[in-house]
């Protein structure tokens, strides 16, 4: 299907573990993102990717690793997953061409986070 | 660095009355912004955008949201509520060499009979 989705939609894991969560998007998009969402805080981002093999920290990024080896997946990696990343979590893409405009952002439906 | 202000966290409106979601942004320059909506357990979704020219912008769902640069403000309207609007409302700014959005924290909507 066209779009963007993430894989899981909800996982329960444990203090300790790592754990991964996947986006893909079909559009060919050149930017991809990672939210949290959190009551009292609305999203915040974690990192992004401008292209392949092009990631940058966001607001949040301590806990969390990308990598992007090819553009339509921007994979996000728990080390060692912590309570306090128990969230809501949204993967975003947006065809964002250099510095010409800044265009909005597509988001996926999120993946919920339990870490126990 | 940019900023953004939703000052209501909830806001309870009557189905059929008119509604107003506040939004004001701290940026230097022109700002890009955006209103997105997010129904429960779903991705969030654009309503609409400004990027410059008519300050009135018209989106999906019958909302539009004026830019008014002196006030920094970019505030979203619907005429007559319906009660599938009740949903959580988030703006967000951007900006020209900017590569991510900079979002409020919401703000949830209550649609009442």
């Amino acid at each position: 299907d066209a779009g963007i989705t993430q894989s899981p939609r909800y996982k329960i894991t444990e203090t300790g573990r790592q754990v991964t969560l996947m986006c893909h998007q079909t559009w060919s998009h050149s930017y991809m993102f990672w939210y949290r969402q959190d009551l009292g805080h609305g999203l915040r981002l974690i990192y992004y990717s401008a292209a392949a093999d092009i990631t940058d920290k966001g607001e949040v990024p301590d806990g969390y690793v990308v990598s992007r080896s090819k553009t339509e997946n921007f994979p996000l990696t728990l080390e060692s997953a912590t309570r306090s990343q128990t969230s809501v979590y949204f993967c975003a893409s947006s065809d964002n061409r250099g510095r010409s405009m800044n265009t909005e952002a597509f988001f996926g439906q999120g993946t919920r986070l339990t870490v126990v | 660095a940019q900023s953004v202000t939703q000052p209501d966290i909830h806001i309870t409106v009557s189905e059929g009355a008119s509604l107003e979601l506040r939004c004001n942004y701290s940026y230097g320059a022109t700002p890009y912004l955006f209103w997105y909506v997010q129904s429960p357990g779903q991705g969030l979704q654009l309503l609409l955008k400004y990027f410059s020219g008519d300050t009135l912008v018209q989106g999906i769902k019958g909302f539009e949201a004026e830019f008014k640069r002196s006030q920094s403000s970019f505030n979203l309207r619907k005429p007559s509520v319906h009660w599938s609007d009740a949903a959580e409302y988030f703006c967000a700014v951007g900006a020209l060499g900017y590569s991510t959005l900079t979002f409020g924290k919401g703000t949830m909507l209550l649609v009442s009979p």
